[in-house]
């Protein structure tokens, strides 16, 4: 149970245009999925929570604008990169955790490899 | 916040046991300890979890000193195909999973 999924896995798209990053909750409800980038050979960093029915939170020195977020459903959550740059280019993770289980550990989508060319 | 402090690297053979160390000297009360495994382009995969003694699992075990500033992550008779990086992550989810960080992880290389 407790599956995360995220589309694409891969995606190439040139320098100056947008690309959706789609991640959903298959098998229950997210009222919150979170947001990371992944540079190579480094950590996971957190960009943004995403809550459902409401604005997103970023973290310090993400630009809302650039990372526009959208949590429309329980089970949807989408991250557009807007204007991309090949300094945008990254993997790109979602997490999401099963509601009204304290201590649920985060389940993870399996990743979105960006190529801004 | 509690931070976490992994060894970068760690190398073992195929069969052998290994262990992995993290501490977490600021850990809260109410802060859980997980494990998770991640392979290349792939997100993190859940291992295992914990608050203290010993959790055990079909694939690894977690040993948790009563002080709880440190955990070990157990994995039995390692196959190549465990090589990959380790997180180790504090919190409580769900009030503070926004503020769980993820430190360096181990990069973990099994050899034949």
């Amino acid at each position: 149970g407790a599956v995360v999924s995220q589309h694409p896995s891969w995606v190439i798209c040139k320098s100056g245009t947008s690309v959706k990053i789609e991640c959903r909750s298959l098998d229950f409800q997210a009222t919150t999925m979170f947001w990371y980038r992944q540079f190579p050979k480094q950590s996971l960093m957190l960009m943004a929570t995403s809550n459902e029915g409401s604005k997103a939170t970023y973290e310090q020195g993400v630009e809302k604008d650039k990372f526009l977020i959208n949590h429309a459903s329980l089970t949807l959550s989408t991250l557009t990169v807007t204007s991309a740059h090949p300094e945008d280019s990254s993997f790109y993770i979602c997490s999401a955790m099963p509601p009204g289980q304290l201590h649920s550990p985060l389940h993870f989508g399996n990743g979105t490899r960006l190529t801004v060319t | 916040l509690a931070k976490t402090t992994q060894p970068i690297s760690m190398d073992s053979y195929e069969g052998q046991e290994v262990n992995i160390t993290c501490s977490h000297n600021n850990i809260a009360t109410n802060d859980y300890i997980t494990w998770y495994q991640q392979f290349p382009s792939q997100g993190p995969r859940f291992i295992i979890q914990g608050y203290k003694t010993k959790v055990t699992n079909e694939v690894a075990s977690l040993f948790i000193p009563a002080d709880r500033k440190s955990s070990t992550l157990s994995l039995p008779r390692v196959s190549l195909s465990d090589t990959a990086v380790y997180y180790c992550l504090v919190g409580d989810i769900p009030s503070s999973a926004s503020k769980i960080i993820f430190g360096s992880g181990t990069r973990l290389s099994i050899r034949p």
